[in-house]
């Protein structure tokens, strides 16, 4: 099956600096796409999503960047903060017969925010 | 976390023992799905249902029962046929494309 997956398993910024988490995805079917922020120890968080018909969208301190011609998603964080440190992964969506809401996740990058 | 509800947070197994993990939302989701997550991994859909008294295989199923009797509640039994059970569980329903995640249960074996 196709699978979403992530270039980056960590990253480390200090505080303050912008974030950019990569998410590479090989399904060229899929329809939306999600980001997830997940604390130790936690269920994941809904952060942003972005339809395949949309480049970019825009959420408080949050973007996704999609472009669809090399398959390829991002998360950038503005003004990263230490409450940011969590695993961020990306899921995508493929609207096709029996797969309708059925996800596929990235394994997820590790962003560690030093103050 | 929403209103979804996940019990209990640790849960532990002794060999042969049938265990039941609870799911339950507030938020009238007519979809629900559980996750199993193991450390360095994606999440793994094991079982998902789209409406009441229907529920679907996902794609790590064996070892593992579920019910739909009711639209709020999905709770999911981990047989002693699961023979690696250790895992973080995590329940979620689906508002339109948008699936929100309980708080997960973590299940130890003794």
């Amino acid at each position: 099956g196709e699978s979403v997956g992530l270039h980056l398993p960590t990253l480390s910024v200090q505080e303050g600096d912008n974030s950019i988490i990569n998410c590479a995805y090989s399904n060229s079917a899929s329809d939306y796409f999600i980001w997830y922020k997940q604390e130790s120890g936690k269920g994941p968080q809904f952060i942003i999503d972005i339809r395949s018909n949309m480049d970019k969208r825009q959420g408080q301190r949050v973007t996704v960047l999609l472009n669809k011609t090399v398959k390829h998603l991002s998360l950038q964080i503005a003004a990263t903060q230490p409450g940011d440190s969590a695993v961020y992964f990306c899921a995508e969506n493929t609207y096709r017969g029996t797969s309708y809401g059925k996800l596929t996740f990235g394994q997820g990058t590790i962003l560690t925010v030093h103050p | 976390d929403g209103g979804i509800t996940q019990s209990p947070k640790y849960l532990f197994r002794k060999e042969g023992q049938n265990v039941t993990l609870s799911c339950e939302q507030n938020l009238n989701h007519d979809a629900m799905y559980w996750y199993r997550q193991d450390p360095g991994q994606g999440l793994r859909l094991i079982y998902y249902s789209q409406i009441v008294n229907d529920f679907q295989k996902g794609d790590i199923a064996e070892g593992y029962s579920v019910s739909r009797e009711k639209k709020e509640s999905f709770p999911l039994t981990v047989t002693s046929a699961q023979k690696n059970p250790t895992a973080f569980y995590l329940c979620a329903s689906r508002a339109q494309e948008t699936q929100y995640f309980g708080p997960g249960t973590r299940l130890l074996v003794l």
